[in-house]
Formats: C-alpha cells, structure tokens, sequence
C-alpha cells in the first residue's frame, strides 16, 4: 500500500506571492490533516478535511486555506507568503477520522522557504 | 494546548532498553494516550496507543499507569536508527482528530 505522498517536497517561493501544496493520502483514507513544523512553534494543526468538508480548524490566518476533492486528495493553499511561512508543511490521513483510537499516517512533507 | 510533560531529552546505549515517561495528569477517562517519534527528516511515524492497559507492538510497549496520569514508552532494545523525537499525546474528543505535539522528547542513542 502506497503510504502518503506529499508535492512538491521542496519549493522557494518569494514573499507576496501565493503557493499550493498537494497531498495524496493513502488508498481508503477519508480524514487527511495538514500541520506546519517549524522550529520555534513545534508541529502546529493547521486543519483537517473528512469527505471533502473541513471539519476542524487549527489558529491559523484565513491566507492559509484547504479543500479536499472527491478522491480524498488535499491541497492547502497560502496567499501573500510571510517570511515566516517558511516551514515544514505536514499532511497525515487517517482511514475514519475522529476515532481516538486511530493511528495517523504521516507524509514526507513539503519544505516551504519563503524569501 | 498540549496537555502532556515530557523530558527534554535523554540518551540511551545501543541495544539496552530505553523508557521514555509522559505526564498527563488532565487526562479524562476517554482519551487516548499516542506515541509518534520523527526521525531527522521525515515526518511523525505512529508508534503505539493505549487507552487503559498495557500494550505491546511489533515497535514498542507502552506501560500505562493505574490512574493513568502516566505513561511510559519503553524500546525493548534501542538501535540507532531509534534515534528521534518521540511525542507522547492525549488523542481527545475536545481537539476531534487533531493531534496536538507538545515539544517532545529528544532520544539520542550511543553505539
């Protein structure tokens, strides 16, 4: 079974504009959650998607947003990039979402620098 | 938001048993108590969960204490390829599926 595949892993991008991350979750998996890593911050909850609706929402700015298509794969967009966008953008599916007691699988990520 | 404590860091020897302890005294009687670890470079990788007893994994244990405000992660036999960090998280109705990372605990292993 493929496991998460997140696009593109690397990507520089200069400030003001905007950019489109994309995350295909495994085969099956309906929940798909987007989290940014950085290194003062920690792994923070950007939100997650559950057939196609967003179902949770982290403490993020509105220039961060995301859509979930039919076949469960997931873009999250972020418009007029800051510097310190910069980060590590991670995206995790799950099979049923909102079990306590299911794993989440996470993907490579994608290394945003914005400059 | 994160409600569990965990050591900074700590440091093991290759092949002898490493147990990672997580605090979580807030813990309600319907939580989940999850394992990720990161190694450099990649994102999380689940390890274990429990909810009351103990469990075992092709990866790990995971010893919960009887009031359940604690928790242990124990590596039977640390390798270095072991070497990450290892987050201990209170998997909650309250956050839905959001998993909140606390900082974690750094595990460096000497061979």
């Amino acid at each position: 079974k493929a496991g998460v595949t997140q696009t593109p892993r690397y990507l520089i991008k200069t400030r003001g504009q905007q950019v489109t991350l994309s995350c295909s979750p495994i085969s099956g998996h309906r929940s798909v959650s987007w989290y940014q890593q950085t290194p003062g911050q920690g792994l923070q909850f950007l939100f997650e998607y559950f057939s196609e609706t967003q179902r949770n929402k982290g403490n993020f700015p509105g220039r961060f947003s995301g859509r979930q298509f039919s076949n469960s794969r997931s873009e999250m967009n972020v418009s007029t990039l800051e510097l310190g966008d910069s980060a590590l953008y991670l995206c995790a599916s799950s099979d049923m979402g909102r079990r306590l007691n299911t794993e989440a699988f996470f993907g490579q990520g994608t290394r945003l620098t914005v400059v | 938001d994160a409600k569990t404590t965990q050591p900074n860091s700590m440091e093991s020897n290759e092949e002898e048993p490493v147990h990672l302890p997580c605090n979580h005294s807030t813990i309600s009687g319907t939580d989940y108590i999850h394992w990720y670890r990161q190694l450099p470079s990649q994102g999380p990788e689940y390890v274990i969960h429990g909810l009351t007893s103990n469990v075992n994994n092709r990866m790990a244990s995971l010893a919960i204490a009887e009031d359940r405000k604690s928790s242990t992660l124990i590596l039977h036999r640390a390798t270095l390829r072991d070497a990450a960090v290892y987050y201990c998280i209170l998997n909650t109705m309250e956050y839905g599926n959001k998993l909140v990372f606390g900082a974690g605990t750094i595990l460096r292993v000497k061979s």
